[in-house]
């Protein structure tokens, strides 16, 4: 396994709090990811990292923001929660290789009431 | 841009052989994945295809078209354990690797 760890794995929180998720992975890889999946949309890129400092946005980028301080870390911040955001998180990493998999953490499940 | 359909649930028997197709429209290709999800849980790899045909590894096979831009992925002698959702994903060529997902097939598998 790529040793991809995520916290926390459950939060509920209320709307208009900030947010922040962790993602840490041991596996020195490049490419990082933030996945949204929901019931009828499958997994949806938020964010993505391709080195420290390094990112861009994905599809569902509204309402979220991302940091890379480190090789390892990956942290995906909701400024101002809404329930739309309610969902189960999923951090990813890889080698950017298109002929490798990317390694997934075992989701945080996010309830804003 | 990138559009991948699969159906959306499968049922079958145990023992049984089951086929989950994925099909892709993509402004370049460059290589197919299928992963395996238990609910609750994290994808996981099955399967990795960027030439046409059929790639073998026990249980599972995963096929390629890239003229008909169509994959399938086969289950043999399915087991309870193979109750899952399973997901097509398309590597588009060119730039930073961001592959893109389907809404993933979910396969239930009765006794």
């Amino acid at each position: 396994d790529a040793g991809i760890t995520q916290s926390p794995r459950h939060k509920v929180t209320e709307t208009g709090t900030p947010v922040t998720l962790r993602c840490h992975q041991t596996e020195n890889h490049r490419y990082m990811y933030w996945y949204r999946q929901d019931p009828g949309h499958g997994l949806r890129l938020i964010h993505y990292s391709y080195g420290v400092k390094d990112t861009d946005k994905g599809e569902v980028s509204d309402g979220y923001s991302v940091s890379r301080s480190k090789t390892e870390d990956f942290l995906l911040t909701l400024e101002s929660a809404t329930s739309s955001q309610t969902s189960v998180y999923f951090c990813a990493s890889g080698t950017g290789d298109s002929n490798q998999p990317q390694h997934f953490g075992d989701g945080t499940r996010l309830s804003i009431l | 841009g990138q559009n991948i359909d699969q159906p959306t649930e499968m049922t079958a028997t145990e023992g049984a052989i089951v086929q989950i197709n994925c099909t892709y429209q993509t402004s370049g290709f460059n290589g197919l994945f299928w992963y395996q999800q238990h609910a609750g849980e994290a994808p996981t790899f099955l399967s990795y295809n960027v030439l046409d045909g059929l790639e073998e590894k026990g249980r599972f096979s995963s096929f390629l078209s890239r003229s008909k831009g169509y994959s399938y992925l086969l289950l043999k002698e399915l087991q309870m354990k193979d109750s899952a959702s399973y997901l097509c994903a398309v590597g588009s060529s060119g730039g930073s690797y961001i592959p893109t997902f389907g809404r993933g097939t979910s396969l239930i598998v009765h006794p």
